[in-house]
């Protein structure tokens, strides 16, 4: 079946370490993004990518890098930097059509806590 | 700059109550997409509908149903006869066109409970 994965589906990050989170996908699509999802706040951008190789900051990409090798992933680093990591962190991606602007698929998540 | 509010934070009702979730919307392109998308306690997010910004009609899927008003920059929500598995959280969500990078985004989400 096609879709997003998204591993592991909880992490724990001690002080001063940097945790990876996973984001693969096997729908073909050429765009990914990342999310981060606060109680009460909605879901934020963190970073986003729509080729390989390429890769823009959202609105909350302190703290966050990235990395777009291959086209199906599309990982998550948060660093020591990231003071506030607690959080559930979402992994999204979709098609590439000029003519409209395609739904985004979304990963099962990731729940990310600070020991 | 883009903007979705979703003024209600929670909302309660019984089951087979109609419901209705608000969206409004802030942008300054002429072409827009909207969304709605449910998220159950499993934590996905499951797509239920996008809407561009030149096509106002309405749209109803068996219980769903949406209203889409450019004048007032509102995409609402209802729910007919709610049901108790209809309780998630709801997101409305906005992008601009793919070459602005295809980005939704989302207002802070209405959690609904439709109780027995």
């Amino acid at each position: 079946d096609g879709g997003i994965t998204q591993s592991p589906k909880y992490l724990f990050r001690k002080e001063g370490q940097n945790v990876t989170l996973s984001c693969e996908q096997n729908l073909n699509h050429d765009a990914m993004y990342w999310y981060r999802q606060d109680p009460g706040q909605g879901l934020r951008l963190i970073y986003y990518s729509q080729i390989v190789n390429d890769f823009q900051k959202g609105d909350i990409a302190e703290g966050y890098s990235v990395s777009r090798e291959k086209k199906e992933s599309f990982p998550l680093t948060v660093t020591s930097a990231q003071k506030n990591p607690t959080a559930f962190y979402l992994c999204a991606s979709r098609g590439v059509r000029v003519s409209t602007n395609e739904k985004l698929f979304f990963g099962s998540g990731t729940q990310l806590s600070v020991l | 700059a883009q903007k979705v509010t979703q003024a209600q934070t929670e909302i309660s009702v019984v089951e087979k109550e109609d419901v209705t979730l608000d969206c409004v919307y802030e942008t300054r392109d002429t072409t827009y997409y909207l969304f709605w998308y449910k998220q159950p306690p499993s934590g996905e997010l499951v797509f239920l509908i996008r809407r561009n910004s030149f096509d106002e009609q309405n749209e109803i899927s068996g219980r769903y149903s949406w209203n889409f008003q450019k004048s007032t920059s509102s995409f609402n929500f209802t729910i007919t006869a709610s049901q108790v598995v209809d309780s998630a959280v709801y997101f409305c969500a906005l992008s601009g066109d793919y070459n602005q990078g295809g980005k939704l985004i989302f207002g802070q989400g209405t959690e609904l409970s439709v109780k027995p």
